[in-house]
């Protein structure tokens, strides 16, 4: 059975600060599907990003970054320079691939991220 | 391109009464998915539809719940009767098909308040 966790339920941070956002999973399967979303306040799942599981390379986009680690099980999300903006809750994601057809996501708990002015 | 269209966005209603929540997809979208997420949890999937058939519904409750997709696009989930432990989100998401880790793209949701 496929799990993902998030040991960091919430974390507060200034504004400008660097944050590492942890996630880690557990699946059966070789061929997966990794994703974090944002939840901010008004409750919308905004998508951010997809990494496969034969893809370890790690991924920048703007002031995100992924870092995607297959010996650790783990999926980190780091925001550099983070603004108010940024407070939501963020989760992870995991979609296996056996059968070769989309199966659901199993998501973690979230980590609530607070970033104060 | 319009997004995932969700209504109500709030609903109160009280315990044993019915309640509806309609879903509108990303047009071409043939996969669409309904999840439950309860206050400081992740999101659950109830029921997973590829065009108007059930692909996933193992996790539904089915003595109360119910839920369709006619025409393969819009999609209604009932709550019948409700109970206080129902309260929660209700998210509808959709992706292009059900292919190979297709990205899910999810609505605003509707809070479900059941006193």
């Amino acid at each position: 059975a496929q799990k993902v966790t998030q040991a960091q339920t919430e974390i507060s941070v200034v504004e400008k600060e660097d944050v590492t956002l942890d996630c880690v999973y557990e699946t059966r399967d070789t061929t997966y599907y990794l994703f974090w979303y944002k939840q901010p306040p008004s409750g919308e799942l905004v998508f951010l990003i997809r990494r496969n599981s034969f893809d370890e390379q790690n991924e920048i986009s703007g002031r995100y970054s992924w870092n995607f680690q297959k010996s650790t099980s783990s999926f980190n999300f780091t925001i550099t320079a983070s603004q108010v903006v940024d407070s939501a809750v963020y989760f992870c994601a995991l979609s296996e691939d056996s059968s070769g057809s989309a199966r659901q996501l199993t998501f973690g708990s979230g980590t609530q991220l607070t970033v104060l002015p | 391109e319009a997004g995932v269209a969700q209504s109500p966005r709030y609903k109160i209603i009280e315990k044993r009464q019915s309640v509806a929540f309609w879903c509108n997809p990303i047009s071409g979208h043939a996969t669409l998915y309904w999840y439950q997420q309860i206050l400081g949890q992740g999101p659950k999937l109830l029921i997973q539809f590829q065009n108007n058939g059930v692909v996933d519904d193992s996790q539904l409750p089915k003595d109360r719940f119910s839920a369709e997709r006619l025409k393969g696009v819009d999609s209604t989930l009932k709550i019948q009767p409700a109970k206080l432990e129902d309260s929660a989100v209700y998210l509808c998401a959709s992706s292009p098909s059900s292919g190979r880790g297709k990205t899910q793209y999810f609505g605003p949701g509707t809070r479900l308040l059941v006193l």
